[in-house]
């Protein structure tokens, strides 16, 4: 069965500092994955995505993702946190052998706090 | 860029009223999906419709219902609300194909008292 996991309810990180919220996920095939930030009071937006080549992927804001077939993870990092990155984070994959179009198997969201 | 609205920011209904939450997306997406948002439990997808007057449940479409009469708008509809749907309520709209983003609206907080 496909899953997703996100380890960790919270990270609190000194701004400034490098931040990672880990994700990890079980798919059956080669996923397709996700990373979508959610800031107070507003919908979701895209960060960034793997689908294939590069293991490491660049996004928006600064962000980049590590994507590690062996560990069956896709970390989010940035190399230096700021303040306006406190959000709600939300990693999801969806398995490419999937007939589905549109099923996305979504974690249950990291709380990203950055410290002043 | 592409912009999903949705109807109404927050909502307050009564049990037992019909409810309907309006998306509207302008990119020509061929995808749209309703997911509710609790916390803890992530994304939830209600229903989705891959073109117009089709739809697909997703895993939590008990006391729902949607419509999709043009390709733009997507609307979720309460038959009759219950406190338990008392949510965040996310609009999501994306082009075909398994790896595309989805787009989302700013959510509409709806609260069944």
């Amino acid at each position: 069965a496909q899953s997703v996991a996100q380890p960790e309810d919270q990270v609190n990180v000194a701004e400034g500092n490098p931040l990672t919220v880990k994700c990890t996920y079980s798919v059956s095939g080669n996923p397709y994955l996700f990373w979508y930030v959610q800031y107070p009071n507003r919908g979701l937006q895209f960060l960034l995505k793997y689908i294939t080549g590069d293991n490491l992927v660049k996004g928006s804001y600064g962000f980049e993702a590590e994507f590690n077939k062996s560990q069956t993870s896709f970390h989010l990092k940035k190399p230096s946190a700021l303040v306006s990155d406190s959000a709600l984070y939300f990693c999801a994959v969806r398995d490419s052998y999937e007939d589905s179009n549109y099923q996305l198997i979504w974690g249950a969201g990291t709380k990203l706090i950055i410290k002043p | 860029d592409v912009k999903v609205t949705q109807s109404s920011r927050y909502l307050v209904k009564r049990t037992g009223e019909k409810v309907f939450l309006e998306c509207v997306q302008d990119m020509d997406h061929e995808n749209m999906f309703w997911y509710r948002q609790d916390p803890g439990l992530g994304l939830r997808l209600i229903y989705f419709s891959y073109d117009v007057k089709m739809k697909e449940k997703g895993d939590i479409p008990e006391g729902y219902s949607v419509s999709r009469e043009k390709k733009e708008r997507f609307s979720l509809i309460l038959e009759s609300a219950s406190t338990n749907q008392t949510s965040m309520y996310l609009c999501a709209s994306s082009l075909w194909g398994r790896a595309k983003e989805q787009y989302f609206g700013p959510g509409t907080r709806l609260t069944v008292t």
